[in-house]
């Protein structure tokens, strides 16, 4: 089975600007959480998401959204770049915390500078 | 919302030795307790995890133990080998939220 996929792999952004991240889940896996982790703050959960619809959400502003689609995978974006948001991005995939899944797969992330 | 702890923040080991990580957690709620190995450039990796309602885990030379009643938990590994340098992250899952909220990490070194 293949493993969490996300796209793309580095990124180079300019203060100001916007940028989307994509991650698609392992197979029959149906909730994507996305992750920022830095060195300061290490690994922050940001939302998730389960069949199209975001169930959680953590304490970013709202500059940072995502979406999934009905195939599970899932984009997030974030506007307005600032050089604080430079960071590793990760998505894991699971099959459903609400049946007792909860065993998280992460991808390899996204690394994103901010310039 | 949910606290996790992890110390030591770094551990250096000889090879052959073993390694223990310690991680304490706040939330009663939680009831299933990952964890993750990241090596540079990767993605964190779960290398082994437990439920609420098991004391101990064994998987080969990893193995995982759980107080409930202390809110702690630990990771073991025995016979280190220089594969096993990375960073290793604790995690507890809880039911009043359903996040998965992460330990600081610890940076082990296994010296050869």
């Amino acid at each position: 089975k293949a493993g969490v996929t996300q796209t793309p792999r580095y990124l180079i952004k300019t203060r100001g600007q916007q940028v989307t991240l994509s991650c698609s889940p392992i197979s029959g896996h149906r909730s994507v959480s996305w992750y920022q982790q830095t060195p300061g703050q290490g690994l922050q959960f940001l939302f998730e998401y389960f069949s199209e619809t975001q169930r959680n959400k953590g304490n970013f502003p709202g500059r940072f959204s995502g979406r999934q689609f009905s195939n599970s995978r899932s984009e997030m974006n974030v506007s307005t770049l600032e050089l604080g948001d430079s960071a590793l991005y990760l998505c894991a995939s699971s099959q459903s915390a609400v049946t007792g899944a909860y065993e998280q797969y992460f991808g390899p992330g996204t690394r994103l500078t901010v310039t | 919302g949910e606290n996790v702890e992890q110390h030591p923040s770094t551990l250096s080991v000889q090879e052959g030795d073993s390694a223990v990580i310690k991680c304490t957690y706040s939330d009663s709620a939680s009831n299933y307790f990952p964890w993750y190995k990241q090596e540079l450039g990767k993605g964190p990796q779960l290398i082994i995890d437990i439920r609420s309602n098991v004391g101990e885990k064994k998987d080969q030379r990893i193995a995982v133990t759980l107080n409930k009643t202390a809110k702690h938990f630990s990771l073991h590994i025995t016979e280190t080998q220089p594969e096993d340098s990375a960073v290793y992250f604790c995690a507890a899952f809880s039911v009043n939220d359903y996040k998965l909220s992460f330990g600081a990490g610890t940076t082990v070194t296994v010296r050869a």
